[in-house]
């Protein structure tokens, strides 16, 4: 079954303590993202890659870091949360950058 | 960059009414907006999209029409139903063969009274 992965689903932590977030896709997109979503905002994008080794910043990275190794791979790390960083966050994949978006079901974050 | 703009934030409509939400963008060079319905708890899905150089698309009882001079696009729901209640949020970007940024608009949430 075509999908993307996510893991966690939901996460409580504290401030300060590292974490990442795992975000898989079977369809062998070269496109991947990460959204945060939070009320009255809509879908901010965090940062996108394009391929293997090449990510970029969307429109709200402070905070956040990305790796793709693998195409498949994509992982968001917090190197030290804050609250501010509690949220709900997409990953998402598309064959090519253009095109329908595929999410994955979502991870809840709560940042103490 | 560009900005989407989407409204309104709420909305409700009596079942069998049609629903109409309405998003502008500022980047001209946009060329792709697509339009996502994140059921409660769900993750956001593609239901329609519509590409620059077509000014109206239909899929059942979902239509899409964009003005590109004015730099806005809808999305029409005719005959609602009960499942059509969700958050639905409008996007824009540009279809290029290198690095893409997908801007969403803040989203709107549909209620359909029964």
């Amino acid at each position: 079954e075509a999908q993307v992965t996510q893991n966690p689903r939901y996460l409580i932590t504290v401030t300060g303590k590292k974490l990442t977030v795992t975000c898989s896709q079977n369809m062998n997109h070269e496109y991947m993202s990460w959204y945060r979503q939070d009320p009255g905002l809509g879908l901010r994008q965090i940062y996108y890659s394009m391929n293997v080794e090449v990510t970029d910043k969307g429109d709200v990275p402070e905070g956040y870091k990305v790796s793709r190794k693998e195409k498949r791979n994509f992982p968001l790390i917090l190197e030290s949360p804050s609250p501010n960083q509690t949220s709900l966050y997409f990953c998402a994949s598309s064959p090519q950058g253009c095109g329908e978006l595929f999410f994955g079901e979502g991870s809840r974050l709560t940042v103490l | 960059g560009e900005n989407v703009e989407q409204h309104p934030s709420t909305l409700s409509v009596q079942e069998g009414d049609s629903a109409v939400i309405k998003c502008t963008y500022s980047d001209s060079a946009s060329n792709y907006f697509p339009w996502y319905k994140q059921e409660l708890g769900k993750r956001p899905q593609l239901i329609i999209d519509i590409r620059s150089n077509v000014g109206e698309k239909k899929d059942q009882r979902i239509a899409v029409t964009l003005n590109k001079t004015a730099k806005h696009f809808s999305l029409h729901i005719t005959e609602t139903q009960p499942e059509d209640s969700a958050v639905y949020f409008c996007a824009a970007s540009k279809e290029v063969s290198s690095a893409s940024k997908i801007i969403f608009g803040s989203g709107t949430r549909l209620s359909i009274r029964p």
